[in-house]
């Protein structure tokens, strides 16, 4: 099983549509997690941290489920410069300091 | 200012030719990173540098030498490069080891092997 897994995608969106993303982790003592964006041929870019409590940030909702080892990212009335692949990212604090595990990306693509 | 940058942004070479790509944070950060992201677009994490210690050496092949002259830079050598060494790499710094923490990623280098 593969550590950071996520919807394959990709999907494709009208404009003021909801959409939502999940990611699963197979790791139990991770301990921090994030959404990046990736617009194409760019680098990933940070959209925003995840929290025990869940976060939102404007149209965005982000939540974390450690009992299930899931989390979810919700996009609410989706624009067209939201278009861009979605990485989930895991990050296990061990022994030997910090480890990013990106997962393998959803894309999505908001239509006019 | 950019905060972490790379060059060259594009890099093509032959097979068994040698190269090497730089990166440079000015963020202060104590923490870098080297990333591969084939055409799959997949992320695997390469090497972690910490104060000038490689912290986490991922199974790359050794003709992958990364080398830091200080906590500011983190460069990348490649020996005898071969066609599957082509993707995008790239580098990420982060404050710290320790704690959750975020990463800054650069621009990327696209390197095609011929």
């Amino acid at each position: 099983r593969k550590e950071v897994e996520q919807d394959p995608g990709p999907f494709n969106v009208p404009e003021g549509a909801t959409v939502a993303f999940n990611c699963t982790y197979s790791n139990s003592a991770s301990q921090s997690f994030f959404w990046y964006r990736q617009d194409c041929r760019k680098e990933p870019k940070l959209l925003m941290s995840v929290y025990s409590s869940g976060n939102e940030d404007g149209r965005f909702t982000a939540q974390l489920n450690r009992a299930s080892q899931y989390i979810s990212l919700l996009i609410r009335d989706s624009k067209l410069s939201d278009s861009a692949t979605y990485l989930c990212v895991v990050n296990i604090d061990d022994n030997y300091g910090q480890n990013f595990v990106f997962g393998p990306g959803t894309r999505l693509s908001v239509l006019p | 200012d950019t905060a972490v940058s790379q060059t060259p942004k594009y890099l093509v070479t032959q097979m068994g030719n040698d190269k090497s790509i730089k990166c440079e944070q000015n963020l202060g950060h104590d923490t870098m990173y080297w990333y591969k992201q084939d055409s799959k677009k997949f992320l695997k994490i390469m090497f972690s540098y910490n104060n000038k210690e490689l912290i986490i050496n991922e199974t790359v092949p050794n003709r992958f030498s990364p080398k830091s002259p200080d906590k500011a830079h983190l460069n990348l050598h490649i020996n005898s490069l071969e066609l599957g060494d082509s993707a995008v790499y790239f580098c990420a710094s982060s404050r710290d080891r320790l704690g959750p923490d975020t990463q800054y990623f650069g621009p990327g280098t696209r390197l095609t092997v011929l």
